[in-house]
C-alpha cells in the first residue's frame, strides 16, 4: 500500500544531542513537509520541499535542518540549537505544484521527548 | 493574511446525536478550506475539502461542511455520531493560488462521543 512511513515512532534525547527523524513516501509525490504539533497549538510548518535537492524554511525552522536527496525521502534533524524540541512531529506529502493544494497525506508521526 | 478560528476546543456528544464543529476563517483571497481528522497518536487524514465548487461539501464517514461566505464559516456536521468519530478535528485554510506551504491550521477541536 502507498503511504508515508515515519520512524522512529518514539524517541528520547538528552539535551545537547542532535537527532534525525526519518520520513519515506512511496506515493510518488513531489512535495514533502515537516510539521510540529504541540498541544492546543495546531500544526506549525518547519520545512518543506517542492522538488528534489531544494527546500524552504517554514514558520519555525530555527534549530532544525533537512535534506532532500531523493524524491522518496525527507529526513528532519532536530539540532541542539532547538530550545524546546519535545513535541510530536508529522511528515506529510502532496502531489505538489498547483495540483490539489492543501491535500496532504500524513505519516503517523514521531514523538520526541528530551530528557 | 489568512487565519482560522475553531470556536470550541472540546465538544462532547452522545452516540447517535448530531455533531457540529465550528470553524470561522479569514482570507484575503478566495479560500480553499479543509477539515482533517486525527485519531490519538496518529497522523491527520483529509475528511473533506472546499475549493470554490459546490458550497455544501460531503466527505468521508458521513461528515459534511457548508461554506458560507457571508458568515466566513465552514462548520463541520454529521447527523449521527458514532463512537469511532472520537478524535481531534482541524479546520485548515489555504489561499487559492497557494500551495500546501501556505496552509494555516486551526488549533483543533477534540470530539468526545459518549454512550
Amino acid at each position: 500500500d502507498g503511504g508515508i512511513t515515519q520512524s522512529p515512532k518514539y524517541l528520547f534525547r538528552k539535551e545537547g544531542q542532535n537527532v534525525t527523524l526519518s520520513c519515506e513516501q512511496n506515493l510518488n509525490h513531489d512535495a514533502m513537509y515537516w510539521y510540529r504539533q504541540d498541544p492546543g497549538q495546531g500544526l506549525r510548518l518547519i520545512y518543506y520541499s517542492q522538488i528534489v535537492n531544494d527546500f524552504q524554511k517554514g514558520d519555525i525552522a530555527e534549530g532544525y535542518s533537512v535534506s532532500r536527496e531523493k524524491k522518496e525521502s525527507f529526513p528532519l534533524t532536530v539540532t541542539s540549537a532547538q530550545k524546546n524540541p519535545t513535541a510530536f512531529y508529522l511528515c506529510a506529502s502532496s502531489i505538489g505544484g498547483t495540483g490539489r493544494p492543501g491535500e496532504l497525506f500524513f505519516g503517523e508521526g514521531s514523538r520526541l521527548t528530551v530528557l | 493574511a489568512q487565519s482560522v478560528t475553531q470556536l470550541d476546543s472540546h465538544v462532547s456528544v452522545s452516540e447517535g446525536t448530531p455533531v457540529l464543529l465550528r470553524c470561522n476563517y479569514s482570507s484575503s483571497y478566495s479560500p480553499s478550506l479543509f477539515w482533517y481528522v486525527q485519531h490519538p497518536n496518529k497522523g491527520l487524514q483529509l475528511l473533506l475539502k472546499y475549493t470554490s465548487a459546490a458550497t455544501l461539501v460531503k466527505g468521508i464517514n458521513g461528515f459534511e461542511a457548508e461554506f458560507k461566505k457571508s458568515e466566513t464559516s465552514f462548520h463541520l456536521t454529521k447527523p449521527s455520531a458514532h463512537m469511532s468519530d472520537a478524535a481531534e478535528y482541524f479546520c485548515v485554510v489555504s489561499d487559492m493560488a497557494g500551495t500546501a506551504s501556505k496552509l494555516t491550521f486551526g488549533t483543533g477541536t477534540r470530539l468526545q462521543v459518549t454512550l
